[in-house]
């Protein structure tokens, strides 16, 4: 059975760092690209960040670029997200998400983390 | 980038009605577009990829249409379980992936 479970959310003042984690089991992790989408409260979803399976191609959203960094341990099956600089606007429930080949959907999601940026 | 447009923004339903939804890309995605279900605290579910084809276990009242720009989302006799909030998402070439803003489906 594949899983996705995130963790390492929690209160941070504007301004401070978080580094998310994504534990990933039941699938070859190495095999996929892997993604983090975001939803601040009570709005529609974002799309965070992607890397591919060996980290040779990576993305992020114009709105977090410079300020997170994605990364992955294939050899831990888990994807982290480094978030510094954060502000008000970073609040909300981070999940991720695998990708599947070339059509590029995803058909995996984690249960979630959220992040509070608040003083 | 690329803009989705989803409408409409919320709507009322009663149980076997039929529903349509639709998203717009602001250029054309081909059939790269995807359909999620989203309950009130839960991670969203992939309903629907590549524009019309129906993810595993998803029960055959979902159906989705289009390609290019213009997209639907049709639940063909609404149930119970069907009331959340539907998000389109394009996965045209390479990122960044968008969402549409979501579509909240709720009970009349």
């Amino acid at each position: 059975e594949v899983q996705l479970v995130e963790s390492g959310g929690g209160l941070v003042k504007p301004g401070g760092s978080l580094r998310l984690s994504c534990a990933a089991s039941g699938f070859t992790f190495t095999s996929y690209t892997m993604n983090w989408v975001r939803q601040a409260p009570g709005k529609g979803l974002e799309w965070v960040s992607s890397i591919s399976s060996s980290s040779s191609y990576i993305y992020y959203a114009d709105s977090v670029k410079g300020r997170f960094t994605i990364s992955r341990d294939n050899a831990k099956n888990s994807l982290y997200l480094q978030m510094n600089s954060l502000r008000a606007e970073d609040t909300g429930v981070y999940y991720c998400a695998r990708e599947m080949y070339a059509l590029s959907y995803f058909d995996y999601w984690g249960q979630g983390t959220l992040v509070t940026v608040s003083s | 980038d690329m803009q989705m447009t989803q409408s409409p923004s919320s709507l009322s339903a009663s149980v076997g009605d039929r529903v349509t939804i639709t998203c717009r890309a602001s250029q054309s995605i081909s059939n790269f577009l995807n359909w999620y279900q989203q309950k009130p605290g839960k991670a969203p579910e992939l309903l629907i990829f590549a524009a019309s084809t129906l993810q595993t276990g998803v029960p055959s009242r979902f159906s989705g249409s289009g390609s290019g720009t213009d997209f639907t989302l049709t639940i063909s006799s609404l149930q119970p379980a069907d009331f959340a909030t539907y998000y389109c998402q394009q996965t045209y070439s390479i990122p960044p992936w968008t969402f549409g803003q979501g579509t909240k489906v709720e009970f009349k």
